[in-house]
Order: C-alpha cells, then structure tokens, then sequence
C-alpha cells in the first residue's frame, strides 16, 4: 500500500538555524514526490517537487530511494518559515492520478 | 486568474441534514480532485474527476457520498444524512493537464464542514 510518513508533528528552530523536515515513503512503483506548504490562513501550495529538482524559498529536497526518503532542507530557517508542511507521493493507477499525504509537520522558527 | 474557489468556506448542518459542497478549479482546468482532512490527519483523496466523468473514486465512502463535474457549474461534493463523523475539512483541487505523473494540483481554500 502507498504510504506517507512524516514523523514529526512539531518541529521549532530558532532563526538562522539549519532544519531538516522528514518524510518517508512507501510505493512500489516509481516515486513522484511533492512538498505542499500551507501558511497561516492561506491555502496549500506546492513548493517543490523532486523532479525539478529546484530550490524554492532556499529550501531543497532529495529523493533517497535507498532510504524511500525526500527529507527537506534549509540551512538557514526564517520566521516566514513557520508553516506546516505536508509531504506528498503521486500515485498513478489505471488512469488515475492522486496525491497520498503525510499528516504534516508543524514548523516554527523562532526569533 | 482566481484560483480554486470553493464555498461556502463553512458549513454547519444538523445530524441527517445534506451537505453540498462547491469547487470552481482554476480557469482552463478540467480536472477536479477531492480530499478530505480530519482533525490531526492528513489530506486524504476521495474522489477524481473530469467533466461529466467520475474517473477515480476509489477514496469515496460508499454510502451518502456522490460527487459530481457538470459540463457547465462547479463540481459538486454532496454528502446525504450527514452524521457527527463528517466533520473535517473538504479541499479541492485543479490540475490542467490530461493525469500524468507530476502534474501539479492547485488548491482551494477548503470547505469546513461542522455537524452538530
């Protein structure tokens, strides 16, 4: 079965300080993985996926498929980071795409 | 462009009342997804669709559950006899292309569905 996991619920850094989001997965076919983000009262927005292989807002997010990871990364967190943070794995079967999440992580960077 | 709209953003029904929910995607986008969020969880999918065809509706409960993507409207989520369990979150989403893999899918702000 096709799983996201992302075990931390709560994460909190202190600004300037390094913080790396988890996310595991399982599927047996190829994975499509995304990072959604969802700011205070705005709607879930993607922010990266790993085919682009892009870095947005300074963030970056390797697919370890060794270690089914897509852990995200930032080496300098901002207090515009606080946000939560969902993980997320296309899964394609007979036609049909949609997305499986992980119950997200709760960032807050602090002053 | 205006993005997803959905409405009401909240709603409030009585146990065995009906729920409609509303999603307008994204100008130019022809397919429509809805997830479900319940408290402490993740988004979850109910049901794929394009116009005038259910494509995926693998997630859908089997019981008081319909959705629907008219040729012209909105798509409707429509939940029947409502009960305390419902209450979560329904988000919408619109994605342009043909399913292929990595398509990305723009969300609307969500619908807040409270049963009382």
């Amino acid at each position: 079965a096709q799983r996201v996991t992302q075990p931390e619920k709560l994460l909190s850094v202190f600004k300037g300080a390094p913080v790396e989001l988890k996310c595991n997965y399982s599927y047996s076919g190829s994975p499509e993985l995304f990072w959604y983000v969802q700011y205070s009262r705005q709607r879930l927005q993607l922010l990266l996926r790993h085919i682009s292989r892009e870095s947005i807002k300074g963030f970056t997010a390797d697919l370890n498929k060794g270690e089914t990871s897509f852990h995200l990364k930032k080496p300098f967190a901002q207090e515009e980071d606080s946000a939560m943070y969902y993980c997320a794995l296309s899964v394609f079967q007979g036609g049909s795409e949609k997305l499986v999440f992980g119950k997200g992580t709760k960032l807050t960077v602090n002053p | 462009n205006a993005g997803v709209m959905q409405n009401p953003r909240h709603l409030v029904r009585r146990r065995g009342q009906e729920a409609r929910l509303r999603c307008s995607p994204m100008k130019g986008h022809s397919h429509v997804y809805w997830y479900r969020q319940l408290p402490e969880e993740g988004l979850k999918f109910m049901v794929y669709l394009q116009k005038e065809n259910i494509i995926d509706e693998s997630g859908m409960p089997k019981e008081r559950f319909s959705a629907e993507f008219p040729k012209e409207g909105p798509s409707i989520l429509r939940i029947q006899q409502v009960v305390r369990g419902d209450s979560a979150a329904y988000f919408c989403a619109s994605s342009p292309l043909a399913s292929n893999l990595g398509n990305e899918q723009f969300f609307g702000p969500g619908t807040r569905l409270t049963v009382l």
